[in-house]
């Protein structure tokens, strides 16, 4: 069974910077292309950012473009969004997501970021 | 543009046939994907590849492809397809990159 937990979400000020973790289990994780969705609260989906099965491409919205890192760890099942610069705008629940050919299958859960003061 | 269109809601009574249209000049070339998401839960991918259901995913959901605009038909729709729709599309070449979901359909089911 596919499962994907996402975790690092909270509250943060603006211009302030967030790590967000994804865990992932049941399939060949280094075989699979993985994506950062986001969804603004009460509205609709944006895929923020994705990254090769190999880690070696990474893809972003332009939205978060030089913002935004995303990065994987094969050996631990695990893919991270590193975030900088934050603003409100960046306020959303943020989902992992399986995506192969960067097209999301399985999601997690997803994890809340709030930016405010 | 790299946008997708889909109308705000759509309302059927149970057992009548919901269709919910996304519009986009991309969808001429590519495929197009749709997710259901309820209240409060993760999206779940309902339709790939313009036409192929998931494993586990009813028979009575159907999609199609047609030009710019695709589809996703419900036939017979239940009280538990009640939920938001959302379409999304790639177009990727080796200069650009643009992923890109629908702005979302309300699906009631009363």
């Amino acid at each position: 069974e596919v499962q994907i937990v996402e975790s690092g979400g909270g509250l943060v000020q603006p211009g302030g910077s967030l790590r967000l973790s994804c865990g992932a289990s049941g399939f060949n994780f280094s075989s699979f292309a993985m994506s950062w969705v986001r969804q603004t609260p009460g509205k609709g989906l944006e895929w923020v950012a994705g990254v090769s099965g190999s880690g070696g491409r990474q893809y972003y919205a332009d939205s978060v473009k030089g913002r935004f890192t995303i990065s994987r760890a094969n050996s631990k099942n695990t893919v991270d969004l590193q975030m900088t610069s934050l603003t409100v705008e960046d306020t959303a629940v943020y989902y992992c997501a399986r995506s192969p050919h960067l097209v999301p299958d399985y999601w997690g859960q997803g994890t809340l970021v709030a930016v405010s003061s | 543009s790299y946008e997708l269109t889909q109308p705000p809601s759509v309302s059927v009574s149970p057992g009548q046939t919901a269709r919910i249209t996304c519009s986009g000049e991309t969808l001429s070339k590519r495929y197009a994907y749709w997710y259901q998401q309820k209240s409060g839960q993760a999206p779940v991918l309902v339709i790939s590849d313009d036409t192929i259901r998931p494993s586990g995913i009813p028979e009575r959901f159907s999609g199609s492809n047609s030009g710019t605009t695709a589809t996703l038909t419900i036939s017979g729709a239940q009280v538990e397809d009640e939920a938001d729709y959302f379409c999304y599309s790639t177009d990727n070449n080796v200069n650009d990159l643009h992923l890109v979901f629908g702005g979302g359909t309300r699906l009631t089911v009363l």
